[in-house]
């Protein structure tokens, strides 16, 4: 079974300064799917940027980028710019790309929580 | 378009008795997902529904359960509740099941054992 594992349970980052999210996985398979969601103090779960493992290029979407090391099995989110209202629980999600059984459903991380000081 | 939505959004009772809980996915989306979160356990895949047939089940007992209707929405029961089922439980809709494709989620349903 795949794990998903994120071993900063609490981030910091001053306004508009830069953070780095950490988030390393377990699988045996070469195709695969891997999402950072965010989670604000709302409670509503939204997708922040998504990965194939096939794409070599790294995955960004305006302030969001990763780092993606298929080779180490790492998963990083940056985010440039902070801004308040990313403050929030970032989770790290894997899905396989095998459509059938379990592998489709989504194995998170525990989770960072992210705190943007003004 | 209407997000996902969970009806009730909280809701509170006691060990022994059995809840339901509603899902309804965006408009044209015919998977819905269900997650159970806790502070200890994080989030739990607990079931997939598609097009009204489950397709994938996560390690939970046989008390939580659930279904999909033709238009589908989705509802998932725990019967016999205990103290540890007081968790936010999270749906989630996406347009197909697997692959690259988004879950969009809703509010959740939180869930007070006493």
């Amino acid at each position: 079974a795949q794990t998903v594992t994120q071993s900063q349970p609490e981030m910091s980052v001053q306004e508009a300064e830069t953070v780095t999210l950490s988030c390393t996985y377990d699988t045996s398979e070469s195709d695969y799917y891997l999402f950072w969601y965010k989670q604000p103090p709302s409670r509503q779960m939204i997708l922040v940027i998504r990965q194939e493992a096939y794409k070599q290029q790294n995955a960004t979407e305006n302030r969001f980028s990763v780092n993606f090391q298929k080779a180490a099995k790492s998963f990083s989110l940056k985010i440039s710019d902070s801004q308040l209202g990313d403050a929030a629980m970032y989770f790290c999600a894997y899905r396989s790309a095998v459509l059938s059984g379990s592998a489709r459903q989504l194995t998170f991380g525990s989770g960072t929580q992210l705190t943007v000081l003004p | 378009k209407a997000g996902v939505t969970q009806t009730p959004r909280y809701l509170i009772k006691t060990r022994g008795q059995q809840v339901t809980l509603s899902c309804s996915p965006i408009s044209g989306h015919r998977s819905v997902s269900w997650y159970q979160q806790t502070p200890g356990q994080g989030l739990q895949f607990l079931f997939e529904y598609f097009s009204e047939t489950q397709r994938n089940k996560g390690n939970f007992p046989g008390r939580f359960s659930g279904r999909q209707f033709s238009n589908s929405r989705s509802e998932m029961n725990v019967s016999t509740l205990e103290l540890g089922d007081s968790a936010l439980y999270l749906c989630a809709s996406s347009w197909t099941s697997g692959g690259a494709h988004e879950q969009f989620f809703g509010p959740g349903t939180r869930l007070t054992v006493l």
